[in-house]
């Protein structure tokens, strides 16, 4: 069964630290990974599409990678108003679109 | 505003009645994708459809849940005499023009409902 499985659940970083999100997964023929961003209350707003191995994208201070079983969003400098819910998803060769869980970030000022 | 659009945001409803939530798709769409998300939990697909045609319901519930997208006018999620689980955020995303849908989904702000 394809599963995504995003960690940690929940990250708590002072202004300025970066850090690193994880994404893993399994799924049979990957058609693409997508990152969105979740503010509370609010539906989801994506962020990256990555298609392949190896693959980068970058959107001021985030950067999606990609390997063959898991994707990392790397947060540079980050500042509160990059505090929200992280969710990863994989899009598989059935056609379905499967979600993680989500990594709920907190950037401390 | 072109983005994809959900009414009610909020609704609230007692055990046994009948929700109705819409989604007008961004424009120039033609795929409307309805997610359903609990507190803690991912988001959990339950049907893609193109105009006037259901392509995937396979997360939907069999009984009580229908969806519509029909040739004019929104998508619409059907809820009949609902149950306290039936609690949650339920989100519409979009995609696509044309026949072929494009994997990137847009989404919209949302419908939470509350079953009292």
């Amino acid at each position: 069964e394809d599963q995504v499985t995003q960690s940690p659940e929940a990250l708590r970083l002072q202004e300025g630290e970066s850090s690193s999100l994880n994404c893993s997964y399994t799924v049979s023929g990957l058609r693409g990974l997508f990152w969105y961003r979740q503010d509370p209350g609010k539906g989801p707003e994506f962020l990256f599409t990555l298609y392949s191995a190896g693959e980068e994208k970058e959107k001021e201070r985030l950067k999606a990678t990609l390997t063959k079983k898991e994707s990392f969003l790397h947060i540079t400098a980050p500042k509160p108003e990059d505090s929200a819910t992280y969710l990863c998803a994989v899009h598989n060769r059935d056609d379905k679109i499967i979600f993680g869980k989500g990594t709920r970030l907190h950037i401390l000022p | 505003n072109a983005g994809v659009m959900q009414n009610p945001r909020h609704l609230v409803r007692r055990r046994g009645q009948e929700a109705r939530l819409r989604c007008s798709p961004m424009k120039g769409h033609s795929h409307v994708y309805w997610y359903r998300q609990l507190p803690e939990e991912g988001l959990k697909f339950m049907v893609y459809l193109q105009k006037e045609n259901i392509i995937d319901e396979s997360g939907m519930p069999k009984e009580r849940f229908s969806a519509e997208f029909p040739k004019e006018g929104p998508s619409i999620l059907r809820i009949q005499q609902v149950v306290r689980g039936d609690s949650a955020a339920y989100f519409c995303a979009s995609s696509g023009t044309g026949d072929s849908p494009q994997e990137t989904q847009y989404f919209g702000p949302g419908t939470r409902l509350l079953v009292l």
